[in-house]
């Protein structure tokens, strides 16, 4: 079955260091990417997506490109900020557009 | 801002007890979920429906019941609450389309006593 794997965290940062957090999936076919991030206390919010192999998807500055060679759609950022602080997700959707799977998530703490 | 509303954000209640989570969004989406979200922060689908008078078990066994009557409302009961119930309970909606992004509400954290 399909399934995501992202990496173990808690990530901790310095203001201004570059981000990377991995992400790997497994399904038949050509699903739907996403990052998702959870702010404490509330829901989660989209952050970006990809529906096809080699699009990018960006946002607040964090990217993550679909790559369907290395099933990975990793996320990027050039420079964090305190407020990124927060629980990423990525998460997949099958072809047929079935109800998101969520990897384990990730803490991200940075620090000023 | 949020187009999906949950009530209520934070009930504590005591074993045995019956309620009821609120679940309702406002976009007009076909699709809505309920996920249960436990303290290491992982995601567990435990009931979805794709539309009116249509409901479906997720993929974690939930001992919860959920109803579809009207497009914009998705609540979720517990007949008898149990300690093992505490969690944070996410809902969920989207429009129907490969590739359409979830929206969700602020969650509901249940404690059971």
């Amino acid at each position: 079955g399909n399934s995501v794997t992202q990496m173990e965290g808690p990530v901790t940062l310095s203001e201004e260091a570059f981000l990377t957090i991995n992400c790997t999936y497994t399904a038949t076919g050509y699903p739907s990417l996403f990052w998702y991030v959870q702010y404490p206390g509330e829901g989660l919010q989209l952050l970006l997506k990809a529906t096809k192999a080699d699009d990018k998807g960006s946002n607040k500055g964090f990217e993550a490109t679909y790559r369907k060679e290395t099933t990975s759609f990793h996320l990027e950022k050039g420079s964090v900020q305190v407020s990124d602080s927060a629980v990423y997700f990525c998460a997949l959707s099958g072809e047929a557009g079935t109800a998101l799977i969520f990897g384990k998530g990730t803490t991200l703490s940075v620090s000023s | 801002e949020a187009d999906i509303y949950q009530t209520p954000r934070y009930l504590v209640i005591g074993t045995g007890k019956k309620i009821t989570l609120e679940c309702s969004q406002t976009m007009g989406h076909d699709k809505m979920y309920w996920y249960q979200q436990d303290p290491g922060m992982e995601l567990h689908l435990i009931h979805y429906s794709y539309g009116v008078n249509s409901t479906e078990k997720g993929d974690l066994s939930s001992e919860s019941t959920v109803s579809r009557i009207r497009t914009e409302h998705f609540p979720l009961t517990l007949e008898s609450a149990r300690p093992s119930h505490t969690s944070q309970y996410l809902c969920a909606s989207s429009p129907t389309g490969i590739g359409s992004p979830l929206h969700f509400g602020n969650g509901t954290r249940l404690t059971v006593t």
